[in-house]
C-alpha cells in the first residue's frame, strides 16, 4: 500500500533561515510526488511537483528513489512562507492523490 | 472562471439526517474528485469520476455515502443517517485527463459538523 510520511507536524524557523521540509514515501511503483500549500483562509493548491523541476517561491524538491524521500527545501525562509505543507503521492496512471498529514512551518520574524 | 466551487462551506446538523454537498469543477475539466479531511490529517481520497462515470471508490466510502455526477459536470455527495464519526472537512478537486501537465485544483471545501 502507498503512503506518505511527514514526520513534522510543527516546524518554526527564523526569517532568513534555510527550511526543509521532510516527506517519505512508501510505494512500489513509479510515484509522482507533489507539494502542495494552504495559507490562511486559502485552499489547498500546489506548490511544486517532481517531474518540472522548478523552483517555485524559492522552493526545490528533489526526488530521491533511494531514500524515497521528497523533501522541500528553500535557503532562505520569508514571513510569508508560513503556511500548512502537504506531501502527495499519485501512481502512475491513476491520479488519486495520496497524502502526508501535512507539517504547519511557522516562520518567526 | 473562478475555480472549483462547493457548497455549501458549512453544514451543521444533528446525527441521524442527511446531508447533500456540491461541488462544480474548473468548466473544462473532465475528472472531479471527492476527498475528505480531519483535524491533524491529510486529505483522504473518498472516489472520483471520469466525466460522468465513477471509476474508483474508496473503501472509506460506505454504504451510507453516494456521489453521482449525472451530466459530467457538478457533482453531489450525498451522506446519509449522519454520524458523529462524519464531521470533517470535504474537498473536491478538479483536473482535465489525460493532460499530465495539469495538477489537481482543490475547492474550499464544505466542513461538516455533526451534532
Amino acid at each position: 500500500a502507498q503512503r506518505v510520511t511527514q514526520p513534522e507536524k510543527l516546524l518554526s524557523v527564523f526569517k532568513g533561515a534555510p527550511v526543509e521540509l521532510k516527506c517519505n514515501y512508501s510505494y512500489s511503483g513509479s510515484p509522482e510526488l507533489f507539494w502542495y500549500v494552504q495559507y490562511s483562509r486559502q485552499r489547498l493548491q500546489l506548490l511544486l511537483r517532481h517531474i518540472s523541476r522548478e523552483s517555485i517561491k524559492g522552493f526545490t524538491a528533489d526526488l530521491n528513489k533511494g531514500e524515497t524521500s521528497f523533501h522541500l527545501k528553500k535557503p532562505f525562509a520569508q514571513e510569508e512562507d508560513s503556511a500548512m505543507y502537504y506531501c502527495a503521492l499519485q501512481n502512475f496512471g491513476n491520479e488519486k492523490l495520496t497524502f502526508g498529514t501535512g507539517t504547519r512551518l511557522t516562520i518567526i520574524p | 472562471d473562478t475555480g472549483v466551487s462547493q457548497d455549501p462551506r458549512h453544514k451543521i446538523t444533528k446525527r441521524g439526517q442527511n446531508v447533500t454537498f456540491r461541488c462544480d469543477p474548473i468548466s473544462e475539466h473532465n475528472r472531479l474528485y471527492w476527498y475528505r479531511q480531519t483535524l491533524g490529517q491529510g486529505p483522504e481520497f473518498l472516489t472520483y469520476f471520469q466525466n460522468e462515470a465513477q471509476l474508483e471508490k474508496s473503501r472509506l466510502l460506505s454504504d451510507r455515502f453516494s456521489a453521482e455526477r449525472p451530466k459530467g459536470s457538478f457533482s453531489t455527495l450525498e451522506i446519509q443517517r449522519t454520524e458523529q464519526g462524519d464531521s470533517a472537512m470535504y474537498l473536491c478537486a478538479s483536473s482535465s485527463w489525460p493532460d499530465s501537465n495539469q495538477p489537481q485544483h482543490f475547492g474550499d471545501g464544505t466542513r461538516l459538523s455533526i451534532l
